[in-house]
């Protein structure tokens, strides 16, 4: 069955610390991979998305995500957080015709 | 600025009736519309698909005698929550495609729907 993955449902990181979080999907063939960002009660805001070509990604905000086929993952990473990066990250995955989303990673930051 | 809009932003109802939720394509023809539920501190589900001049696709689980969709043309598509209860209440998006590689995908700001 098709499937998204995100492992952690809660990451608590130190403001400037560097983040990774990760994203597994399980799909027939490559689909088009996505990385959005939720801050609570607010639409989604697109960080960034792989469809082919270079497998490290830059994103908004300082993000970027290094797709990896062998292991069917789309981690996103960012070298130095934020305060303002305290929010839900989404994975998804888009293929033949529909968009699938991952349960979601809470990211909490502290002085 | 925006170029997939929702409206409305915020809106609460009484148990029994309907409320309908309009989500549009500013500047480009969307021939595929998507809605999405989301309950408080959980992920995004797909309720269905919406084509312009046909029938939606529901997902396995939604009622679409409940969850009425309309794709009357190429930058609007509109969802009707029919005779609302409290467990209705959630976070309604939707999101529309500009080309169908799926290169562009836009997501609206979300709507929520309280009933009380």
């Amino acid at each position: 069955a098709q499937s998204v993955t995100q492992p952690d449902i809660h990451i608590t990181v130190s403001e400037g610390a560097s983040l990774e979080l990760r994203c597994n999907y399980s799909y027939g063939a490559t689909p088009y991979l996505f990385w959005y960002v939720q801050s609570p009660g607010q639409g989604l805001q697109l960080l960034l998305k792989y469809f082919s070509g270079d497998t490290l990604v830059q994103g908004i905000k300082g993000f970027e995500a290094e797709f990896k086929r062998s292991q069917s993952s789309f981690n996103l990473r960012k070298p130095s957080v934020h305060w303002s990066d305290a929010a839900e990250y989404f994975c998804a995955v888009y293929s033949w015709g529909k968009f699938q989303f991952g349960a979601g990673t809470q990211v909490v930051v502290t002085p | 600025g925006a170029v997939v809009s929702q409206h409305p932003s915020w809106v609460i109802c009484k148990s029994g009736t309907s409320v309908k939720i309009e989500c549009r394509s500013l500047d480009f023809q969307a021939t595929t519309m998507f809605w999405y539920r989301q309950f408080p501190k959980q992920s995004l589900m797909l309720m269905a698909t919406s084509n312009e001049g046909s029938k939606a696709t529901y997902e396995q689980g939604v009622e679409k005698d409940k969850f009425l969709i309309n794709h009357a043309s190429l930058t609007l598509s509109t969802l009707t929550v029919t005779s609302a209860h409290p467990e209705d209440s959630s976070f309604y998006i939707c999101s529309a495609v500009r080309d169908k590689t799926g290169n562009t995908i836009y997501f609206g700001e979300g709507s929520w729907l309280t009933v009380v």
